[in-house]
């Protein structure tokens, strides 16, 4: 079975820049998503199309997906960005979600 | 506007089936190329994708799970249903129902519309 795998962990202080990566076979082939999951809060889509962003989400959050890694990217992180993170591809016709990185701001 | 809201057991006990529902609004289930889905989070662990169903009543299951779920719709009522048998301990989590809108799944738009969650605890 198709496997997308995150570092579980990551630190960034603020006004830095996070990079968050998403490994998988030629993932680069696939379209790639990003969601954010705050304490308490539903799971947020970031990115979508590898590299689209929804209405609504700040232009600091961007991504890439190219070879076996997509990578979302935050510019300028903010404290409100701790959470935790998770890329999803599809593999055939259902979604593979990564396994999470819990970004910490300080 | 788009929601989506699930409803179900907070509680439920070892080896019982468990029905939850996603009632939603802002969108037709019936709209060509429109999916729902149905997502969990264990306490402290990732996102488990579970089911989903599409316009066409088509469904799929996650391989491991498939043998213990079902997912349903009412278009009339708005609702998509999931069913999950012989509940264990394990599946003590936050239980989600996302959609994605037409073209999603091709075209890698992703689930844009989460509801706020339904925990369910399972007591052995």
């Amino acid at each position: 079975s198709y496997e997308l795998t995150q570092p579980p962990s990551m630190s960034v202080s603020p006004g830095q820049t996070a990079s968050i990566t998403c490994s998988g076979d030629k993932l680069g082939n696939k379209y790639a998503c990003w969601y954010q999951l705050r304490s308490g809060q539903s799971p947020l889509l970031l990115i979508y199309q590898d590299d689209q962003r929804p209405s609504g989400i700040p232009e600091r959050f961007s991504g890439s997906n190219s070879g076996n890694t997509a990578t979302l990217t935050i510019s300028g992180t903010q404290t409100m960005d701790e959470a935790d993170y998770y890329c999803q591809a599809w593999d055939s016709s259902t979604p593979i979600f990564g396994g999470g990185t819990k970004l910490t701001v300080l | 506007q788009v929601t989506l809201r699930e409803s179900g057991p907070a509680l439920v006990k070892t080896t019982q089936t468990i029905t939850l529902t996603c009632t939603f609004s802002g969108f037709s289930l019936s709209t060509s190329g429109m999916f729902v889905s149905w997502i969990r989070q264990p306490p402290g662990k990732a996102l488990e994708w579970l089911a989903l169903i599409d316009w066409r009543g088509d469904k799929y299951y996650n391989a491991s799970l498939n043998t213990r779920l079902t997912i349903s719709t009412d278009t009339s009522k708005n609702e998509v249903v999931l069913t999950m048998t012989n509940m264990d301990p394990v599946d003590t989590a936050t239980y989600y129902c996302a959609r994605i809108p037409p073209g999603g799944k091709a075209s890698g738009l992703g689930f844009d519309y989460w509801g706020q969650g339904a925990l369910v605890t399972v007591s052995s």
